[in-house]
């Protein structure tokens, strides 16, 4: 069925280091992969996205890959900052433009 | 502009009482979808709506859960007869039809706890 699977559930990084996040999806007819940042107390943020037609896209320190093949994608972030720490979401859309299926989501924190 | 908005924020609860919950979603988005999240879990899809008509239904929302937008602009979600289980967030989202519609934006949910 339709899953979406999140590794790691935490990582602690150093600041000013470089953090990922990866993920996998199960249906092949995937099209649409955003990324949710969630703060404690808040609804979840997109931070960027990427659609399968591209294999990398990149905002300022944030960068998601995308391997339609190995149906792998994940998101790097570089030069990490203190108010980078919160949850990150990975998840895929299966059909056009309804349900988002959510990975697990990957705890982040941020070491001064 | 402002976001997706939702009330109430929080709502604590007896069990057996229901509950209803409202959401807007951005000005002239299309399709609204309502999502459930319990604690240290990613959200889970409950329903969605295209203007008025509810188009999917997860299999998660059970015969007490009912969701309706009646003209296709705010949105409401009503829980009857609560249990300890319907505990969670509820969280709305919305996107538009004629711009990246895939883009789902949420709102800042609304925590329900059922005693």
């Amino acid at each position: 069925g339709e899953n979406v699977e999140q590794h790691p559930s935490t990582l602690s990084v150093q600041e000013g280091d470089s953090a990922v996040i990866k993920c996998t999806y199960s249906d092949s007819a995937s099209n649409y992969f955003p990324w949710y940042k969630q703060e404690l107390g808040k609804g979840p943020q997109l931070i960027i996205d990427i659609r399968s037609n591209v294999g990398e896209k990149k905002d300022q320190r944030i960068a998601v890959t995308l391997n339609k093949t190995a149906k792998h994608f994940s998101l790097h972030i570089t030069e990490t900052q203190p108010e980078d720490s919160a949850v990150y979401f990975c998840a895929a859309m299966y059909s056009s433009a309804s349900k988002i299926i959510f990975g697990s989501g990957t705890r982040l924190s941020i070491r001064p | 502009d402002t976001g997706v908005s939702q009330n109430p924020r929080h709502k604590i609860t007896k069990r057996g009482q229901n509950v209803t919950f409202r959401c807007d979603p951005i000005s002239e988005h299309n399709r609204l979808y309502w999502y459930r999240q319990t604690l240290g879990q990613g959200p889970e899809f409950l329903t969605y709506f295209q203007n008025e008509a509810q188009l999917e239904k997860s299999r998660l929302l059970s015969d007490r859960f009912s969701a309706e937008r009646p003209k296709g602009s705010f949105s409401t979600l009503e829980i009857q007869r609560t249990e300890q289980g319907d505990s969670a967030m509820y969280l709305c989202a919305s996107s538009s039809l004629l711009v990246h519609q895939e883009t789902q934006y949420f709102g800042p949910g609304t925590r329900l706890l059922v005693l």
